[in-house]
């Protein structure tokens, strides 16, 4: 299976800070399946991004993803208050499905 | 509006069975692929299953093939999951979605989830 490596596993950042989260596969992700997903306490997990750099609907455009093969990252441009949380990357281009462990975006 | 509505997460004995439903609406249900994924406390996310839109093919990772059932009623517009021979590891919040792999035929991120439905496996 392929195995999403997340990094780093905690941030701690001030609001209107650039971040970039970083995904590395074990091995190459088909056609760039890729997807993050942000997930807030006692909250489900929300699609940020598919297919490595498409944004879901409704997604605000200070969420980006880029990457191609086995390295993938998701830029956050200028966080914002409600920006704090997990995040999770995911590939669904092989069986089966894989999740990242998640990177921890804390307020500093 | 999409909403998908989990329930029949409970408290279970190891050895015990389960099924879940996951009431679906807001969409054409049956265009769409269907997935479970699930979430031990404290824990990351764990793909369970995904079942293809007429249902006549699925898809399990192995820690649930054979003894996991993912199904769904289009008539009814739910998805379920029935679970035996369930174990303390197994318990978890389970959330369904709409999306998922179907090996050779559909590749969807999972692009709305429900609410999840706790699944409690203890003697």
């Amino acid at each position: 299976e392929i195995v999403l490596t997340q990094s780093p596993g905690t941030l701690s950042l001030s609001p209107g800070e650039r971040v970039i989260l970083s995904c590395r596969a074990s091995q190459s992700v088909s056609n760039n399946y890729l997807a993050w997903y942000q997930q807030k306490p006692g909250q489900a997990p929300r699609l940020l991004i598919y297919d490595a750099s498409s944004r879901a609907t409704g997604i605000p455009d200070r969420f980006s993803g880029s990457g191609s093969g086995t390295d993938f990252t998701l830029t956050i441009s200028r966080l914002e208050p409600e920006d704090f949380a997990v995040y999770y990357c995911q590939q669904y281009g092989t069986s089966p499905i894989t999740f990242g462990q998640g990177t921890r975006l804390e307020i500093k | 509006e999409v909403q998908l509505l989990e329930s029949g997460g409970t408290l279970v004995q190891p050895g015990g069975s389960l099924r879940l439903s996951c009431a679906a609406s807001g969409f054409t249900f049956t265009s769409y692929a269907m997935s479970w994924v699930r979430q031990a406390p404290g824990k990351g996310l764990e793909w369970v299953s995904s079942i293809s839109p007429s249902g006549d093919t699925t898809n399990y990772p192995d820690s649930a093939k054979g003894r996991f059932t993912i199904s769904r009623d289009n008539s009814k517009t739910t998805l379920y999951l029935q679970m035996n021979s369930l174990r303390a590891e197994d318990t978890a919040l389970y959330f369904c979605a709409k999306g998922g792999l179907i090996v050779g035929r559909i590749t969807k991120a999972l692009g709305y989830w429900g609410q999840g439905t706790l699944v409690t496996v203890s003697s």
